[in-house]
């Protein structure tokens, strides 16, 4: 079994949509929370970062972190075509915080 | 400002052969980072540096793979007697270093084994 785990999806929305985005955890040493987007043949780039449980808010998008029942949730409002990419949750925990470890990515389109 | 830059995009070489892929981090950061990417799949961690030397190469899948970092700054991860599964997008990454910081991806060096 894999520590994250994550519906690769293909995951296909209209344009406006809300979108969620969601994984599970095996290791409970985990902390630190990341959502990365990834264009097509392109490097991740961090979209929200989240530390221990909670929410947080950074305009359209939600990140929730709910730590008892090892689920962490991305969720994106009012969703654009330019949205369309694969979203990576990734984790770490407090000792080795550098090494990031990725679920397998969900693919999604926004459909005008 | 410059971002994370590898070397080369692409990569294309037979089993058996030696390689070098590189990366040019942020002007900066001293934490350094590679991850392979399999089609389909999330990065997967392979090492770290802090500064020159490795603080985790806990990822290396075998003693094919190793990576330097000589003056804390570009890196190189050599293969050795490649094999098709190591084909892959090799992703590097920086940071300012610490706990909790973004860590900063490049385009990565698509590398396939015939």
């Amino acid at each position: 079994q894999k520590e994250v785990e994550q519906d690769p999806g293909p995951l296909s929305v209209p344009e406006g949509a809300i979108v969620s985005l969601n994984c599970t955890y095996s290791n409970s040493a985990f902390q630190y929370f990341m959502w990365y987007r990834q264009y097509s043949r392109k490097g991740p780039e961090l979209l929200m970062y989240t530390y221990s449980s909670g929410n947080k808010e950074d305009g359209r998008f939600t990140a929730q972190v709910d730590k008892s029942s090892k689920y962490i949730s991305l969720f994106i409002r009012d969703s654009q075509p330019s949205d369309s990419a694969t979203y990576l949750c990734a984790m770490s925990a407090l000792e080795g915080a550098q090494k990031l470890v990725f679920g397998q990515g969900t693919r999604l389109t926004i459909n005008p | 400002g410059a971002g994370v830059s590898q070397t080369p995009s692409n990569k294309v070489t037979e089993k058996g052969k030696y390689v070098e892929l590189r990366c040019d981090p942020i002007s900066g950061h001293t934490a350094l980072y590679w991850y392979r990417q399999s089609l389909g799949q999330g990065p997967e961690f392979l090492i770290y540096f802090q500064g020159t030397g490795a603080a985790d190469d806990s990822g290396l899948p075998n003693d094919r793979f190793f990576a330097v970092r000589p003056e804390g700054s570009v890196s190189t991860l050599k293969i050795q007697r490649t094999e098709r599964g190591d084909s892959a997008v090799y992703l590097c990454a920086s940071s300012v270093g610490g706990i909790g910081y973004e860590q900063y991806f490049g385009p990565g060096t698509r590398l396939t084994v015939t």
